[in-house]
């Protein structure tokens, strides 16, 4: 079966800029989505297809997919961005795939 | 607007079955697949299958072949959930969620249900 690794947590300053890692065999060849989720509530889609980002999701928030790895990018963290956030892809072993899921913490 | 709203808690023995529902309004029903995943308490997410509520059509993750089945009513635009032979390690939050894409399996998930705790114990 496919698995998606990703670091259990990141850290980062207010102001700085965050960045969750999401690896697994031949990355580069699948589309990446990503969720945040706050405790206690549902998913939120924060970017898919690689790089794209839906309707209400601020700019700071943006995606990257090379290598064998695959990047979520916050800038400018703010407090709200701390939450924990899960990658997904699809993999023929696996369908439907997510990483094991990374805590953000503002510091 | 787009709305999925699920059924309320459930507590269930072992192997006993769950139905869940998820109700869905604010767009046409036979457009997008419906996916469920769950997520186990302080754990992560599991994708469980996806219905297409057009033609009823399903597929299933392979860990959960043969314990669960996707239904839908077009009449009421709801898919339900049912989940057979549960066992301790079943208990969690489970999910519907609407997918992005049309007449497509994208995977994209920007419509969720509030969740559903289904809890298992004797």
């Amino acid at each position: 079966s496919y698995v998606l690794t990703q670091p259990p947590s990141v850290s980062v300053d207010p102001g700085k800029t965050a960045r969750i890692t999401c690896g697994g065999n031949d990355m580069e060849t699948k589309s990446v989505h990503w969720y945040k989720q706050v405790p206690g509530q549902a998913p939120v889609l924060v970017t898919y297809y690689n790089s794209a980002r839906p309707s209400g999701i601020p700019e700071r928030f943006s995606g990257s997919n090379s290598g064998s790895t695959a990047t979520l990018t916050i800038s400018r963290v703010e407090a709200g961005d701390e939450a924990d956030y899960f990658c997904q892809v699809w993999d023929s072993s696996s369908d439907w795939v997510f990483g094991g899921g990374t805590k953000l913490t503002v510091l | 607007q787009v709305q999925l709203v699920q059924s309320g808690a459930e507590v269930k023995k072992p192997g006993a079955s769950v139905t869940v529902s998820c109700e869905t309004s604010g767009y046409t029903f036979t457009s997008h697949y419906i996916h469920w995943v769950r997520q186990a308490p302080g754990q992560g997410l599991v994708w469980m299958g996806i219905i297409n509520p057009g033609g009823g059509f399903t597929t299933y993750a392979r860990n959960f072949q043969g314990r669960v089945t996707l239904t839908r009513d077009t009449s009421t635009a709801t898919v339900y959930m049912q989940l057979s032979s549960l066992r301790s390690d079943d208990t969690a939050v489970y999910y519907c969620a609407r997918d992005s894409e049309v007449l497509r399996d994208g995977g994209i998930y920007e419509f969720w249900g509030q969740g559903t705790l289904v809890i298992v114990s004797s």
